[in-house]
């Protein structure tokens, strides 16, 4: 089946600093990637759906010039937490849908740590 | 906006019983519904995906079925093993977009 990789796994990083997460399609191409955001104990929340060529669009309450989504191929969408703060600390997954559009294929996840 | 809702929110049995797992949804325009796996700390793992135009699916000892115009869909789990803990999510595809229940945590005893 479709894998969707990430990394890293997991992150700490110091306030105030950026963090970069890599989401990869590894054996299939995405023109599409979601980006979600779980907090413990809570459910996937969608943060942006990456679009491979143009901009991401961003849900409601997301800070566009917080998390910078670039999806510079087929095949790789990047997130960057800007400025992150310990509130930033959380789960993001990533996912793309596989051909056909009908199955979601989700990342492993990163676990982010601001201190 | 659609909303999905997952019933209990938490569920604990001894090792053998069958279970069910509820997920309702409040726009029934859904494209499909997938039923996840989820470890703690982990990534999601896929266990069963049911197009709009399906009423039921089966892996396994895992069952799940959708009635679109109520807005439910339930997942069964035959003879439950330990390793079936897990926290257990549903998502409803609408368009473009997923949209994920709160989750069950499932506990079995051995």
């Amino acid at each position: 089946g479709a894998v969707v990789s990430q990394h890293p796994s997991w992150v700490i990083c110091k306030s105030g600093t950026s963090v970069k997460i890599e989401c990869r399609s590894l054996d299939f191409q995405a023109t599409t990637m979601f980006w979600y955001r779980q907090f413990p104990k809570q459910s996937l929340m969608l943060m942006a759906t990456s679009n491979e060529g143009s901009k991401a669009t961003y849900e409601q309450g997301v800070e566009k010039d917080k998390f910078l989504i670039n999806h510079a191929s087929l095949t790789l969408s990047t997130l960057t937490v800007t400025s992150a703060h310990p509130e930033d600390s959380s789960f993001y997954i990533c996912s793309a849908p596989g051909q056909g559009g009908h199955e979601q294929y989700f990342g492993p996840g990163t676990r982010l740590t601001v201190t | 906006k659609q909303e999905v809702t997952q019933i209990p929110a938490a569920l604990s049995v001894p090792e053998g019983e069958n279970l069910v797992l509820n997920c309702s949804f409040t726009d029934s325009a859904i494209y499909n519904l997938q039923w996840f796996r989820q470890d703690p700390g982990k990534g999601l793992t896929s266990l069963l995906l049911i197009q709009s135009s399906q009423r039921e699916q089966t892996s396994g000892r895992l069952n799940a079925s959708l009635d679109k115009s109520s807005g439910r869909s339930t997942l069964y789990i035959a003879a439950s093993q330990p390793g079936d803990s897990a926290t257990y999510l549903c998502a409803v595809r609408g368009g473009n977009q997923f949209y994920f229940g709160t989750g069950t945590s499932l506990t079995v005893i051995p």
